[in-house]
């Protein structure tokens, strides 16, 4: 598997519930970072999360990291319609300069049914 | 709330042409990245630039192109010789501190290679 890769691939919840996206790495981080995309759009930041953090909330979401199973997950609670959009894991390496880029995940695409 | 631009939003050129992508970095920001995505596929990493040089690039970042900063606000990528491959959404990042910090994309620009 790739750094920064995220599963499942595709989830189709009904509004309301809680939806659960995963993301996994494979090299020493310094921090993990989660964005939504819509469709054919940028990319908005959701939250940082540190190595040395193991949760973080921010409104209805909920990230936490495990940095010892190379693994983050992120939970949005009581989904929306507007919730659905593609949700993306970029990872900072540990080791990297101060100005590495990210390295991406190829994603999560969540649909929200009314 | 500051934000990274970009221009043009959409831009369409001919195979050989060259392009010349433009972005405002959010104004208080010290490194300054370029992104490509391939439609369908992850968002990659091209380069990032800091102290106004190249900090780090990768692979993708031939000798085809290149970036620039121009003046205290804009930051350029230019591709010299378009090729129908270049064709994908690019997205510009700013951060105030780095690797240890939130990186904020622009909306990206649309570059169609025909």
């Amino acid at each position: 598997s790739q750094q920064g890769e995220e599963d499942p691939q595709a989830l189709s919840i009904q509004e309301g519930e809680n939806a659960t996206m995963n993301c996994s790495y494979k090299t020493s981080i310094n921090n993990l970072q989660w964005y939504r995309q819509n469709s054919g759009r940028g990319l908005v930041h959701l939250i940082l999360i540190r190595s040395n953090e193991r949760e973080k909330h921010s409104g209805r979401l909920r990230v936490t990291l495990d940095t010892s199973k190379k693994s983050s997950s992120l939970l949005i609670t009581a989904s929306r319609a507007a919730d659905t959009a593609s949700y993306f894991c970029a990872t900072a390496r540990l080791a990297g300069g101060g100005a590495d880029g990210l390295t991406f995940g190829k994603g999560t695409h969540l649909i929200i049914q009314p | 709330e500051p934000e990274v631009t970009q221009t043009p939003s959409h831009q369409v050129t001919q195979m050989g042409q060259e392009v010349i992508l433009r972005c405002v970095p959010i104004s208080n920001h010290l490194y300054f990245y370029w992104y490509r995505q391939i439609l369908g596929q992850k968002v990659e990493f091209l380069v990032s630039f800091y102290n106004n040089e190249i900090s780090e690039k990768s692979e993708i970042f031939d000798d085809q192109f290149s970036v620039e900063r121009p003046d205290g606000s804009n930051f350029t990528l230019k591709i010299r010789s378009t090729k129908l491959e270049d064709s994908a959404m690019y997205f510009c990042a700013s951060t105030r501190l780095g690797g240890t910090d939130t990186q904020y994309f622009g909306p990206g620009t649309r570059l169609t290679v025909l």
